[in-house]
């Protein structure tokens, strides 16, 4: 049981340039999210999914997007990189639970990017 | 819109010494409570969670939290601090059940001088 993946570790970006992010997670679980995080911003939500599917967006989701094809992977596209784009981003997933009851949200080990 | 509140960016403990994090949060009800751990160049791990009951809570390396309803407050404690809790701190909240979005503050980073 791998929880949650994410690759690449490191990547460098020139402005203009795309890439996609991935995540994957191997516990079933229905929901899955993007968070970036900034130093002194804590994280905050790009995307969200809650099935295959099935997404919606979050608090910053200009410049990114997403599919969910399948319930184990959620990849983050960037089509058009750009310097304010450079961050941490941390993949999280959890089970959907009752409307009485929560589960807890497991996140990646990140991905740090860097756009030029 | 909820909003998350870590008004100490920065704290500095001594080994052993107590420490205490505070949390502020604004919302109409009660939101689900968390605390992660984010240690240097690790992934988020959840410390403890509030969702209702006794508004004292135990979560994993010894550490608390309280829920004061009144303060809108979510503070994380632990009575004596290991050079290894050396990490940054985030409080975040969400809505309630059904829903997943957490809104985090911006993190508290802790410094424990040996």
């Amino acid at each position: 049981n791998a929880g949650v993946t994410q690759t690449p570790k490191f990547q460098v970006l020139k402005t203009g340039q795309s890439m996609t992010l991935q995540c994957a997670q191997d516990m079933n679980h229905e929901y899955m999210s993007w968070y970036r995080q900034d130093p002194g911003m804590g994280l905050r939500l790009i995307h969200y999914s809650v099935g295959a599917g099935i997404t919606d967006q979050g608090e910053v989701p200009n410049g990114y997007n997403v599919s969910r094809s399948t319930t184990e992977d959620f990849p983050l596209r960037l089509l058009s990189a750009a310097p304010s784009q450079t961050s941490v981003y941390f993949c999280a997933s959890s089970r959907l639970a009752g409307q009485s009851s929560y589960n807890e949200q497991f996140f990646g080990p990140g991905t740090r990017l860097t756009v030029l | 819109a909820q909003s998350v509140t870590q008004p100490d960016i920065h704290i500095t403990v001594s080994e052993g010494a107590s420490l205490e994090l505070r949390c502020n949060y604004s919302y109409g009800a009660t939101p689900y409570l968390f605390w992660y751990v984010q240690s240097p160049g690790q992934g988020l791990q959840l410390l403890l969670k509030y969702f209702s009951g006794d508004t004292l809570v135990q979560g994993i390396k010894g550490f608390e939290a309280e829920f004061k309803r009144s303060q809108s407050s979510f503070n994380l404690r632990k009575p004596s601090v290991h050079w290894s809790d050396a990490a940054e701190y985030f409080c975040a909240v969400a809505l309630g059940a059904g829903s997943y979005q957490l809104t985090f503050g911006k993190g508290t980073k802790l410094s424990v001088i040996p």
